[in-house]
């Protein structure tokens, strides 16, 4: 079973540019999140979705969309990447109701220079 | 926003010890998730609370969720060279709100 696959593993960015994360779960499961990891701060929420077709703002959004194209697929794009957007970026997904254990992919090593 | 402080930040311990860590949060959850994170790798679920006062275990792991709805502990007996990496709690408010608030983590290494 793929769980929650997230690509690319890394990506190396100029300021400025832009690029989209993907991710893709094969669990069935409703609600989507993207997270960022910091050193020394756990992980903060950037955006989730509770389920196909709406998005929500999480704790840290700003500089960041979303788009929840389908039930099994979440995207994360930075429309013009900033060197404070370097970090480790987290899919993860969740069936919603009974289950709220949240699943996650790899992750994405994101640095931007 | 909710905060969650993870104590202690990091732990040094010597193979076959038992290892005891907690979180504590400025306000109720619901519901109290343990992770452990390895390098390179997402976190992956070790126990899951859904209840005050409720005690889980799960091999090793022993984890409750407090009384009042704002701790959580968890306690790993015997520790082995694979427990090493990053354990986490993450706390969930609503259960119609599946947003998690995490913990800072706490980094564990084994000493053979």
């Amino acid at each position: 079973n793929a769980g929650v696959t997230q690509t690319p593993k890394f990506q190396v960015l100029k300021t400025g540019q832009s690029m989209t994360l993907q991710c893709a779960q094969d669990m069935n499961h409703n609600s989507m999140y993207w997270y960022r990891q910091d050193p020394g701060m756990g992980l903060r929420l950037i955006y989730y979705s509770a389920s196909e077709g709406t998005t929500d703002k999480g704790e840290v959004p700003n500089g960041y969309n979303v788009s929840r194209l389908n039930k099994r697929e979440f995207s994360l794009r930075l429309e013009s990447a900033a060197p404070s957007q370097t970090s480790v970026y987290f899919c993860a997904s969740s069936q919603r109701l009974l289950r709220t254990e949240a699943f996650f992919g790899q992750g994405t090593r994101l640095t931007v220079v | 926003g909710q905060q969650l402080n993870q104590s202690p930040q990091s732990m040094f311990i010597q193979e076959g010890e038992d290892v005891s860590m907690n979180c504590t949060s400025s306000s109720i959850f619901n519901t109290w998730l343990w992770y452990k994170q390895e390098p390179g790798e997402g976190p992956v679920l070790l126990i899951a609370l859904y209840k005050a006062g409720e005690l889980t275990s799960n091999g090793r792991l022993t984890a409750q969720f407090g009384i009042t709805r704002k701790d959580s502990f968890l306690n790993i007996s015997a520790s082995i060279p694979t427990d090493v990496g990053i354990d986490f709690c993450a706390g969930q408010v609503d259960f119609g709100n599946e947003k998690l608030t995490f913990g800072t983590g706490t980094r564990l290494t084994i000493i053979p």
